[in-house]
Formats: structure tokens, C-alpha cells, sequence
């Protein structure tokens, strides 16, 4: 079956740097999506990788490689409004959408 | 722009009752999608549409499921009879574009509680 590998929680400290990974079993996909959803709150979108490689958005950083069925998504100069959890998601060929289970940022003063 | 609208925000129902959630999505977007997320979980999606057609619904159970997207603008998701297993948020998107840069756009969710 296709499925998303996320870590379920992880600890930072403010000010630091964290990278949150996600693992994919899927046959093929469009591409790599990342939400970020504070409790209570809908998921926002914050990056895609529609290829292999690296995209930057401002602190948040992503990146993709197919060939390892690997991504993760960078937070650099980590803030307390940045605990949250955070979800990576593909659309595969077959247009089915998958999320992964999330992984729970807890950030450290 | 106006965001995703969803109606109502929050639902309380015996089980073996009825309910039906709407959505309005971002004004010229094609595509809508429907998730549940039970909490603690990430969002499943129960069903997705281009247009008014259905682009993908396995995961919806059609035994009590329903949704439509009649004039491929709005759209309601109905839940009839409901079961306790049901208590969760649902959670309406909507995209420019079925395939585009994986931009979804959610709306606030509607919290269903069944007891």
C-alpha cells in the first residue's frame, strides 16, 4: 500500500534549527506537499516539491528525493509560534491523497 | 480574497441520526476535497472533485457517505445514519487546480461529536 512515514513528536529549542523527515512507500507521485496545523486550526500549506532538490520559503525549507523516497521539511530560527504539527502529503498518479500521521513540534524556551 | 467558508462549525448528534456539513470554496478554484481527521490523526480524504465530476472516493464509506458538488461550486457532505466512530473534524479544501503545486486551501473545519 502506498503510506508516509513521519516521526510522531519532536523537541527543539527557540532560536534552533529542526528538521522533521518524512518517509514515503508509493508506487509515484506528483509531488511533496507540507502543512503546518497549530491545535484547534486548519492545516496551512507551506511547501511543495515537485521535484528533487531543495526549495526555500523564507525559515521554512524543503526538500525531496525521489530516488531515496525521502523528504523533510527545515525550520530554521525556530519561534514558540512555530509549535504546531506538521504534515507531509502526496497526490499519486492515480490522484489519490495521502497524508502522513504528523509530527508534533514542541518547541523549547 | 475570501477563504474557504464551512457551515456549521460545530455539531453535536445522537448516533443513528443525520447531518450534513457545506462547504464553500475559494471563488474560482475547480477543485474540492472533503477529509476527516480524527484527533490525533492526520487528515484522510474522504473524497475529492473536479468541477461537479468525482476525481476519487475510495475512502468515503458510501454506506452512510454522501456528497455532491452540483453546480461545481459548493458543495455538501452528508452523514446518514451516523455511528460514534464518526466523531471527528471535517475539514473542506479546495485548489486552483487538480494537479498544480499541491496548494490546498482549508476551510475551519466543522467539529462533529456523536454520542
Amino acid at each position: 500500500g502506498q503510506s508516509l512515514e513521519q516521526p510522531s513528536e519532536v523537541t527543539a529549542v527557540e532560536g534552533a534549527i529542526v528538521q522533521i523527515n518524512c518517509t514515503y512507500q508509493t508506487s509515484g507521485f506528483y509531488g511533496l506537499s507540507w502543512y503546518q496545523q497549530h491545535d484547534g486550526g486548519a492545516p496551512t500549506f507551506l511547501s511543495y516539491n515537485g521535484l528533487d532538490g531543495l526549495e526555500e520559503t523564507g525559515r521554512f525549507s524543503s526538500f525531496l528525493s525521489r530516488s531515496d523516497s525521502y523528504g523533510y521539511l527545515l525550520l530554521q530560527e525556530l519561534q514558540m509560534k512555530d509549535s504546531a504539527s506538521y504534515y507531509c502529503a502526496v497526490r499519486s498518479r492515480d490522484d489519490k491523497i495521502i497524508f502522513g500521521k504528523g509530527t508534533r513540534l514542541h518547541i523549547l524556551p | 480574497e475570501a477563504g474557504v467558508a464551512q457551515s456549521p462549525r460545530y455539531k453535536i448528534i445522537e448516533k443513528r441520526q443525520s447531518v450534513a456539513f457545506w462547504c464553500n470554496p475559494i471563488s474560482g478554484h475547480a477543485t474540492l476535497y472533503w477529509y476527516q481527521q480524527i484527533l490525533g490523526q492526520g487528515p484522510k480524504l474522504l473524497i475529492q472533485f473536479q468541477n461537479n465530476g468525482v476525481v476519487d472516493d475510495s475512502q468515503l464509506p458510501k454506506d452512510r457517505f454522501s456528497a455532491e458538488r452540483l453546480k461545481g461550486v459548493d458543495s455538501t457532505l452528508k452523514i446518514q445514519p451516523a455511528k460514534l466512530e464518526d466523531s471527528a473534524v471535517y475539514l473542506c479544501a479546495s485548489s486552483l487546480e487538480l494537479r498544480g503545486l499541491g496548494e490546498q486551501y482549508f476551510g475551519p473545519g466543522t467539529r462533529l461529536t456523536v454520542t
